[in-house]
């Protein structure tokens, strides 16, 4: 199975900072990776998916980068309503999906 | 819009079992695999499992192997998620989720998630 792993699995931050998350995979997944959203008490929103495509209605300050096995999301100008936790998901061996345990970004 | 609106709360006791529901409307519920991921209380997202809405093919985690079984009722546009022999680590928010409209695998809907406590 692979497994995926976060860092840091908390941050804080100040509004305007650029920040960035790392997500490591345990074997190759070239691109198959996804980054999500979630906010207490909701479902977690897609935000990234292969590695770098912003999904629609996402802001451009959202970006992903990397492959096989070190990916990056990153926030430049972090705004108040980006407090939440960050999740990514390794979809490389669909049907069968990883999530990390997640980043908690704090404004 | 595309919908999947799942049951309501459950309470249940150990070794208890319980079908929760994701109610889907908006598109074609023939085309798009729904999945199910759970979330324990202040932990991250499991992957439980899958199923292939057209032809019911399914495939679960090893984690639930023999204890879930998800299904699908087409005339209802509903997919289920049974979870057997429950205990107290089941306890979490248990979403469905809708796959992208595109060849690439990713979940594009989600449903807003019922909580299952085990409880004695």
């Amino acid at each position: 199975d692979i497994q995926m792993t976060q860092s840091p699995s908390s941050l804080s931050a100040f509004v305007g900072d650029r920040v960035t998350v790392t997500c490591r995979a345990s074997q190759n997944i070239t691109t198959f990776l996804n980054w999500y959203q979630q906010k207490p008490g909701n479902a977690p929103t897609l935000l990234i998916f292969a590695t770098s495509t912003v999904h629609s209605g996402v802001p451009s300050r959202f970006s992903g980068s990397g492959s096989g096995t070190d990916f990056t999301l990153t926030i430049t100008s972090l705004q108040p309503e980006d407090s939440a936790i960050y999740y990514c998901q390794q979809s490389y061996t669909t049907p069968v999906f990883t999530f990390g345990p997640g980043t908690k970004v704090e404004i | 819009q595309v919908q999947l609106v799942q049951s309501g709360a459950e309470v249940k006791k150990p070794g208890a079992s319980v079908k929760l529901s994701c109610k889907t409307s908006g598109y074609t519920f023939t085309n798009y695999a729904i999945h199910w991921v759970r979330q324990t209380p202040g932990q991250g997202l499991e992957w439980m499992g899958w199923i292939s809405v057209g032809n019911g093919n399914t495939k679960y985690s090893q984690r639930f192997q023999g204890r879930v079984t998800i299904t699908r009722d087409t005339s209802a546009t509903t997919v289920y998620m049974e979870l057997t022999r429950l205990r107290s680590e089941d306890s979490s928010v248990y979403f469905c989720a809708r796959v992208g409209s595109g060849w690439y695998p990713l979940f594009e809907y989600w449903g807003q998630g019922t909580l299952l406590t085990v409880s004695s």
